[in-house]
């Protein structure tokens, strides 16, 4: 079993859809991280849970909404997404926020997402 | 300008010989510095971290750091196919890890 596991591996959906991407971590960590990986460009950090606490939203656009019931689960939730969102979603955890100067980020294996 | 700069590459390297990949940055503040490796269709995984000044090696990777000159590299010695990747490099920054666009490694036989 991985240790950061995600659902769907592959999604598509219309721009009027609404769809939810989920990541579960089974490696007792308290901080959990969304992630948007386009071609050519770099990770970009989306938003940070730390204890279920929401510590970072990077100007993110409402259109994508994060829950976090619980540090083991982590939701994106999508709605009326345009093309441009097209991208591969990563999930990741780390042991504590504190420890984020390791760098010890966990990936699940992403979600592709294709908005059609 | 970019926060993390890399070559997108692709970066050939015959198999047995050295790769070296480099990395810049922009926040003279940064203290920690990263290598991930991620395989094409899989998730990024670290490699390397380094926070001082010179070399650390671990196997065959060796990263560098020079905080004077803001840049970071990663050298793999007696490349292999499974080397083949592209390679990450993240800072801290802010409290947030900020990745570069990644450098694409081919290592041919």
């Amino acid at each position: 079993e991985t240790g950061v596991t995600q659902t769907p591996r592959h999604l598509v959906m219309g721009m009027t859809n609404k769809k939810s991407l989920k990541c579960e971590q089974h490696l007792g960590h308290n901080a959990m991280y969304w992630y948007k990986q386009s071609a050519k460009k770099p990770l970009e950090l989306m938003f940070v849970y730390s204890l279920e606490e929401r510590v970072e939203n990077n100007s993110v656009p409402s259109r994508f909404s994060p829950e976090c019931p619980n540090s083991s689960h982590l939701f994106l939730h999508l709605h009326t997404l345009q093309p441009e969102d097209s991208a591969l979603y990563l999930c990741a955890s780390s042991q504590d926020r504190g420890r984020i100067d390791t760098g010890e980020l966990f990936f699940g294996e992403g979600s592709r997402l294709t908005v059609l | 300008q970019k926060e993390v700069e890399q070559n997108s590459g692709p970066l050939s390297v015959p198999e047995g010989a050295i790769a070296s990949l480099n990395c810049t940055y922009s926040d003279r503040g940064s203290q920690s510095f990263f290598w991930y490796r991620q395989y094409s269709g899989k998730s990024p995984e670290l490699i390397m971290f380094i926070y001082s000044n010179g070399d650390k090696e671990d196997g065959r990777f060796t990263a560098q750091l020079n905080k004077a000159s803001q840049y970071v590299s990663l050298l793999i010695r007696d490349s292999q196919p499974s080397d083949s990747a592209t390679y990450l490099c993240a800072v801290n920054g802010a409290s947030k890890i900020i990745f570069g666009s990644g450098t694409r490694l081919s290592i041919r036989p």
